[in-house]
């Protein structure tokens, strides 16, 4: 069974990175079968899908976001990354990872979520 | 970008009842819709995919139709566990957008 966990600060100060890793266990990350997802949800409110980065390491962003956030992959540590620039109070929210099941195209398989706040 | 709506924003209902939650799309996304259950401090599940296909391990009182810009979630015989929030997503074309939620209440 796949599991997903996210890491990172639980606090950032405005205008710095805000840097988040989600480790991958219980199925393969290679699969052309599976995309890596961020997805977001700021306290009581909806949800936002941040992007996505393939198994080829090509990252897809929401362009809301694109010119501070980055995607990336390693498949060596088993975990895949977002870094998001110039950090506001807007950004703070739960952070989910999730899992983009291609055959299906849904997300099969969610983190717990970690929440970020950004405050100085 | 695609914009999702749903209706009603919210609904109180009781424990045996059916209810329908109803999810437009501001253009055509085929059949690339999802839905999703959250409940409170937790991560989304999936429920229902490409519309009406139920994911699996997920009871089959709960069933999807539609496509192109409307779709439809009903749930029938509501159990106890069924009060949440529902979530539609489409997957058509970036950014994957989710509606504003349905918040299922008892009444």
């Amino acid at each position: 069974q796949l599991q997903l966990q996210e890491s990172g600060p639980g606090v950032v100060k405005p205008s710095e990175t805000l840097s988040l890793t989600c480790a991958v266990s219980g199925d393969s990350m290679t699969s052309r079968q599976y995309y890596w997802a961020w997805i977001r949800q700021p306290p009581g409110k909806g949800l936002e899908w941040l992007g996505t980065v393939a198994y080829s390491w090509t990252s897809y962003y929401n362009p809301s976001l694109e010119s501070r956030l980055t995607i990336s992959l390693d498949t060596s540590k088993r975990q895949f990354s977002l870094r998001l620039s110039s950090a506001t109070a807007a950004d703070t929210a739960v952070y989910y990872c999730a899992r983009h099941n291609i055959q299906i195209n849904a997300y099969d398989f969610w983190g717990q979520g970690t929440v970020v706040s950004v405050s100085s | 970008d695609i914009q999702m709506t749903q209706s009603p924003t919210s609904l109180s209902a009781s424990v045996g009842d059916t209810v329908t939650i109803t999810c437009r799309a501001s253009q055509t996304i085929s059949g690339f819709l999802n839905w999703y259950q959250q409940k409170p401090g937790k991560a989304p599940s999936l429920l229902i995919y490409t519309a009406s296909k139920l994911q699996s391990g997920v009871p089959s009182r709960f069933s999807g139709s539609g496509s192109g810009t409307e779709f439809t979630l009903t749930i029938s015989s509501l159990q106890p566990e069924d009060f949440a929030v529902y979530w539609c997503q489409h997957t058509y074309t970036n950014p994957y957008s989710f509606g504003p939620g349905t918040k299922l209440e008892i009444k």
